[in-house]
């Protein structure tokens, strides 16, 4: 069945380095990746999104790599802040629409920005 | 432009009984989309509604069931709460079908 992963539970990094975060997705058919910030006691927040017809694409601070090879999501955030402490979910959509209405979430990785 | 909105935020119930969570959409939002999160399982899908007809479903049972509004405004209800029910029931909305999910913060619901 579909399965959203992560490889990494946990992420601890310094302020003002890149943090890399990657998530492993088992759905090849599936073609809109999404990547989510939860912080403590809020909702999942939109970050960044991508197309399969897509490898690669840039937000403020955030890039969203997509490898359809090896089936390979990752988010990179450059000058890592403490603000960006969080919970990190990639997201799989397998709903018949191809957008966003039916999401398969990976674990999540919490992410620790030391001062 | 006000967020997503669920009520109640927290809510205790006993093994049992039943309980009905609501959502109110951002304005103009006519996509509903319903989600639990528990630390064991994720978040997981549990509906989504799309002017007020149910389009997906996620594998829960029965005792799951939502509706949606001609406001576009949804509640989901659960019956015969079990303890694995315990969770964050997070509802999120977009315009459209397939457009950005814009989450609220979620009704805690803890089972005893």
């Amino acid at each position: 069945g579909e399965n959203v992963g992560l490889h990494l539970p946990t992420l601890s990094v310094q302020e003002g380095d890149n943090s890399i975060i990657n998530c492993a997705y088992s759905n090849s058919a599936s073609d809109y990746f999404i990547w989510y910030k939860q912080e403590s006691g809020k909702g999942p927040q939109f970050i960044i999104d991508i197309r399969s017809n897509m490898d690669k694409r840039q937000g403020q601070r955030v890039t969203v790599l997509l490898n359809k090879t090896v089936k390979h999501l990752s988010l990179q955030i450059a000058a890592t802040q403490p603000g960006d402490s969080a919970v990190y979910f990639c997201a799989e959509n397998i709903g018949p629409q191809g957008g966003s209405e039916k999401l398969v979430f990976g674990k999540g990785t919490k992410l620790t920005v030391n001062p | 432009k006000a967020g997503v909105t669920q009520t109640p935020r927290y809510l205790i119930k006993t093994r049992g009984q039943q309980v009905t969570l609501s959502c109110s959409p951002i304005s103009g939002h006519r996509s509903v989309s319903w989600y639990q999160q528990t630390p064991g399982q994720g978040l997981q899908f549990l509906f989504e509604y799309f002017s007020e007809t149910q389009r997906n479903k996620g594998n829960f049972p029965g005792r799951f069931s939502g509706r949606q509004f001609s406001n576009s405004r949804s509640e989901m209800n659960v019956s015969t709460l079990e303890l694995g029910d315990s969770a964050l029931y997070l509802c999120a909305s977009s315009f459209s079908s397939g457009g950005e999910l814009f989450f609220g913060e979620g009704s805690r619901l803890t089972v005893l």
